[in-house]
């Protein structure tokens, strides 16, 4: 079945630090979601992406859609402590469902 | 602001119980999701459901159950508690006609221990 893997699971920077984190779907995806999940809360949405190639931008993070809809990044340039969490790609394929990936955990050492 | 509620935060039940978990949503969305959580291995989607009475199974079904009676609430139901659904439980539900359309908006968790 389809499959959304992301990496690294743990990262752990000094702030000021950029972070990236990776996302690769065993197939083409029709779109791409990323969500952060501070500690002890709940998945928030961020930003959805659709074409291919497509870069996003909010502020200090950085979304990009791979050219073959299979694979995604965020990263993040110089990171405060406030971006601590936990970062989540999920991609949807052709069943339609949204397939999530394991998360990538930021830690940001002050 | 879309508001997702579920009805605990934390619950310790014994094995061979029977549990409920329940979510409400108060936007009128069409879809709602129940996804487990455990450390590794992300979100795994366990039932969704795009209309009332309506269900599909998602990537884990087994050993649970759910129920759409009307259309703000989805139920998940563990028939006999066993000691490998000790997880954090999250609700979602997402819209079709208010844009992005794809956006998922969780509710706060549950997390659940089976002792």
């Amino acid at each position: 079945g389809q499959q959304v893997m992301q990496i690294p699971q743990y990262q752990h920077v000094q702030e000021g630090e950029d972070f990236t984190t990776y996302c690769n779907s065993s197939t083409t995806l029709s779109n791409i979601q990323w969500y952060k999940q501070r500690p002890g809360g709940h998945p928030v949405f961020l930003i959805q992406l659709v074409k291919s190639g497509e870069v996003k931008k909010q502020k200090r993070l950085t979304f990009q859609f791979g050219e073959a809809k299979k694979n995604s990044s965020l990263h993040i340039t110089a990171t405060q402590t406030t971006d601590v969490g936990t970062y989540f790609c999920a991609g949807r394929g052709n069943t339609g469902k949204l397939i999530f990936g394991q998360g990538t955990t930021l830690q940001v050492k002050p | 602001d879309v508001k997702v509620t579920q009805s605990s935060r934390y619950l310790v039940k014994r094995t061979g119980e029977k549990v409920f978990l329940e979510c409400v949503q108060d936007m009128d969305h069409e879809n709602m999701f129940w996804y487990r959580q455990d450390p590794g291995l992300g979100l795994r989607l366990i039932y969704f459901s795009y209309d009332v009475k309506m269900k599909e199974k998602g990537d884990i079904p087994e050993g649970y159950s759910v129920s759409r009676e009307k259309k703000e609430r989805f139920s998940l139901i563990l028939e006999s508690a066993s000691t490998n659904q000790t997880s954090m439980y999250l609700c979602a539900s997402r819209g079709d006609r208010v844009p992005p359309y794809n956006e998922q908006f969780f509710g706060p968790g549950t997390r659940l221990t089976v002792l």
